[in-house]
């Protein structure tokens, strides 16, 4: 089973911040978190990875809090082409994909 | 680079035949992965080779088995079909270092009747 809990669904305005949540209490040590995007039944795309400090990318951004049960992918200025399914996974090894987030861009 | 490619694109079996999915990479990874999902699913993990000339079970390898033909190529096979292994089978590859980052190819469709 998927270590993580994700919203199923959330709707961001165009332009605007997408602030995808992740839960994840169990996360062990040496786990990474990663975020991956399905878009439209295409292969997943990779987005960022983290341990412990925040990152960022020219595509995202990702908060990780202090005690690493929770974090953020945050998209700065989203447009319709981000409209995807979002997959938080925890991970030191294998990916296990969850159902993850089905997000949508409206104009 | 052509990244990672599958064939073929779709593909419709009747129940009882076999087939070899295909895929390829171009990356110089070290290791493959064939996922499968399911409608309204996440990816589940049936089959990965960490580095050519090993191969090891996932989540639900049933039904399956893989060649890891070579660095390059990782194949897939059904020996007999059935209408629980309609999907959508994607291959993966890394070049698994601690971060494990996956670079995915566009998919397989198999429908099987």
């Amino acid at each position: 089973d998927a270590k993580t809990t994700q919203p199923p669904s959330m709707d961001c305005a165009e332009g605007r911040a997408a602030n995808l949540p992740c839960n994840h209490s169990t996360i062990s040590g040496n786990e990474y978190v990663y975020w991956y995007r399905q878009i439209h039944s295409q292969g997943p795309q990779y987005i960022i990875h983290g341990l412990k400090n925040n990152e960022t990318n020219e595509m995202a951004s990702l908060i990780i809090t202090e005690d690493r049960k929770s974090s953020t992918l945050i998209l700065p200025h989203a447009t319709q082409r981000d409209t995807a399914v979002y997959y938080c996974i925890v991970s030191q090894g294998n990916l296990i994909f969850g159902k993850g987030t089905k997000l949508s861009v409206k104009p | 680079n052509a990244g990672v490619t599958q064939t073929p694109k779709f593909q419709v079996l009747k129940t009882g035949q076999s087939m070899t999915l295909q895929c390829a990479q171009d990356m110089n990874h070290n290791s493959m992965y064939w996922y499968r999902q399911d409608p309204g699913m996440g990816l589940r993990l049936i089959y990965y080779s960490a580095s050519e000339g090993t191969t090891d079970k996932g989540e639900v390898p049933n039904g399956y088995n893989v060649s890891r033909l070579n660095k390059r190529e990782f194949s897939l096979r059904l020996e007999s079909a059935a209408p629980s292994q309609t999907s959508v089978y994607f291959c993966a590859s890394s070049s698994q270092g601690v971060v494990d980052t996956q670079y995915f190819g566009p998919g397989t469709r198999l429908t099987v009747l």
